[in-house]
Parts: C-alpha cells; structure tokens; sequence
C-alpha cells in the first residue's frame, strides 16, 4: 500500500527558505507512471498547487510561485523535496505530498497526511 | 481569490439531494477534465471523482459529476451525516504553459 509522508520545520522565519521532504514507501519514485507533487492549504483556504516532478527530473511549477520554489527528487532515499524561499505569511499553510498517475486518474491519486508550516519570527 | 468558482457553502438534511457547482473558463474547465476532491475534517482531501463523472473504487453511486461548458456539478443523493466535508474541484489550465488549478472549496453541512 502506497503511503507518503510529510517531514520539515514547523516553523520558518520570514525571508528564510521553507523546506520539506516527502518520504515514499510501498511504491517507487523512479516508476515511469507517475509524477509527485505538493499542494498547499492555507488555514481556513482552499487548495494551491505548488509544483510536481517527473521520475527523469521534469519540473512543473505554478507559474504564481514559479520564482521561489524548486523540487527536487532523490531516487536513491525514495523521496522528493520542495523548498520555498523568501518565504512570508502568505507561504503559511499545510503542504501535503501527492502522487498522479500519467495515465489514467490524471490527478492527485493518494496524499500525504500533511505538514503545517508556519513562517513568523 | 481561486481560478474556479465554487460557493462557499451548502447545507441539506439526511436523504436529500444536494449539488454543489464549479465554474471556470475556456482554458481549464472548458477544456479539460474536472476532479473532485472530498476533505474532511482535519484530513487530507480525498479523490472523489475522476474525468468529469467517473468515481474511484470505493466512492459510493450516491455521488455523481457532470458537466456543461465551463461548469461542473458534484451531486450528492442520499445525504449522509458522514459526507459533512469541504468539497475541492481542480482542473488543468492550459494557460501560462499550463498547471492545475483549484476552487476554494465548498463547507457540505448536513443539517
């Protein structure tokens, strides 16, 4: 059974650069049928995608947040990894990691639990 | 301020039909598939519809997607205490060299 889980700070000073990882087990990142990714959720707001990744290293990113954001993957861990910088209040939200088929469903199939991320000093 | 358009919120009593809408524009809803997304209290959303209308395993037939141009319908028959629960849908925009976009959510109270 696939499970993601969410891992990083809690909380981040304004300006500093927000970094969370995405563990993945019981499947492989390196599989060619799907793309990894992170939404957002900002308390008490809708839904924000923020960027997804390909097994070969393809990027796809928000075109709002496209400036401050990169993701990454490490095959070698099985996990993949979102950084966020000059972050500010408006970056404060739950990030929850995600996996979408490349065929198929076509969008977010099985999620993370989420992880609250905080910016203020 | 979200790309699709949802209501805030909707509310029924037990065994009612209710429908919650999703509008969008020609490069997103008009365009490509919708997705629903069912979120409840403190968890992670959930997938609840598929390309338009087509439900995942394990989603109940009470649920049902359809569209019409650049808006969507989730209905929802039967109402259920348990399907109190914000409802996301997303679709893909093809504007900006493309990326998902997202409602803001609808709160399903059930009454």
């Amino acid at each position: 059974q696939l499970q993601l889980q969410e891992s990083g700070p809690g909380l981040v000073k304004p300006s500093e650069t927000l970094s969370l990882t995405c563990a993945v087990s019981g499947g492989s990142i390196s599989s060619t049928d799907y793309y990894w990714g992170w939404v957002r959720q900002p308390p008490g707001k809708g839904l924000e995608w923020v960027a997804s990744i390909y097994y070969n290293g393809d990027t796809y990113y928000n075109p709002s947040l496209k400036t401050r954001v990169t993701i990454s993957l490490d095959a070698s861990k099985n996990q993949f990894s979102l950084k966020v910088s000059a972050a500010t209040a408006a970056d404060t939200a739950v990030y929850f990691c995600a996996r979408t088929p490349k065929t198929g469903i076509l969008t977010f199939d099985r999620w993370g639990q989420g992880s609250l991320v905080t910016v203020s000093s | 301020q979200s790309v699709l358009t949802q209501p805030p919120s909707v509310s029924g009593t037990p065994g009612q039909r209710v429908t919650i809408s999703c509008s969008g524009s020609t490069s997103n809803v008009g365009s490509n598939y919708v997705y629903w997304f069912q979120q409840l209290p403190g968890a992670a959303p959930k997938l609840l519809m598929y390309r338009n209308d087509q439900r995942p395993s394990g989603v109940p037939d009470r649920f049902s997607g359809s569209k019409s141009g650049t808006s969507v319908s989730l209905a929802i028959s039967g109402l259920r205490s348990e399907d109190e629960a914000d409802y996301h849908c997303a679709a893909w925009d093809d504007s900006l060299g493309g990326h998902w976009v997202f409602g803001g959510g609808t709160k399903l109270t059930v009454l």
